[in-house]
């Protein structure tokens, strides 16, 4: 089983900053053949599902602020939210989806305005 | 764009038995693949199990196999989970969640989660 880990648990950012959240895979998540990193980014603010924000790593879904960015390869990913805005407090999980039939996540980043 | 719509919150006792439902809507969703989640209060998220709604071809978390059932019904775009014998610790949110699988190179891989459902809350309580 592919083990995410996630860093930090939680952090607090101010308005308009930089906030980046890392996730570590205990496998690689890249399929060679295609060249593509099967993980994913989810967003879930308090009382709501969770909601797809990156997946290919790299790849916005429909809809999603520019400000959201994803980054990274193999084991390593970064999901970066630049000029943060309050609606962005939220928790945030990576997923990775390389193994079948079962995916896993992280164990979730709180984000919070300072 | 698909859309998942997902019955009430359940109040149980221990031992009761419960089905949950997610109806899927929208142009696509015959090619989508089910899977459910759960969220225990506080908690991340936990894959389940997932089903192809078009043969009903179920995987399952080796954490849920034979703790639960999961099923679809073709003809009404509905897919089930099932307990037979609920637990205080099967308190929770659970969500369903549609992908589409990712076929590539002959081999059929798994996807990220593109739609979610809102979620069943679930209390087992005596």
């Amino acid at each position: 089983d592919i083990v995410m880990t996630q860093s930090p648990d939680s952090l607090t950012v101010s308005l308009g900053e930089r906030a980046t959240i890392n996730c570590k895979s205990s496998q690689s998540v890249l399929y060679s053949p295609e060249n593509k990193n099967y993980l994913a980014w989810y967003q879930q603010k308090p009382g709501q599902p969770p909601k797809l924000l990156i997946y290919w790593a790299s790849v916005r879904e429909y809809g999603v602020p520019h400000r959201f960015s994803g980054s990274g390869s193999g084991t390593d990913f970064t999901l970066t939210i630049s000029n943060l805005q309050a609606e962005d407090v939220a928790v945030y999980y990576c997923q990775q989806y390389y193994t079948t039939p079962m995916c896993s996540f992280g164990q979730g980043t709180r984000l919070e305005i300072k | 764009e698909v859309q998942l719509v997902q019955s009430g919150a359940q109040v149980k006792q221990p031992g009761k038995s419960l089905t949950i439902s997610c109806e899927g809507s929208g142009d696509t969703f015959g090619s989508y693949w089910i899977t459910w989640v759960r969220q225990m209060p506080g908690k991340g998220l936990e894959w389940m199990g997932r089903i192809d709604p078009s043969d009903s071809y179920t995987d399952y978390s080796p954490s849920f196999q034979g703790r639960v059932t999961i099923s679809a019904d073709k003809s009404t775009g509905k897919s089930y989970l099932q307990w037979r014998n609920l637990k205080a610790s099967d308190t929770a949110i659970y969500y369903c969640a549609a992908f589409l699988r990712h076929c590539t190179y002959g081999v059929c891989l798994n996807s990220y989660l593109e739609f979610w459902g809102p979620g069943t809350r679930v209390i087992v309580s005596s």
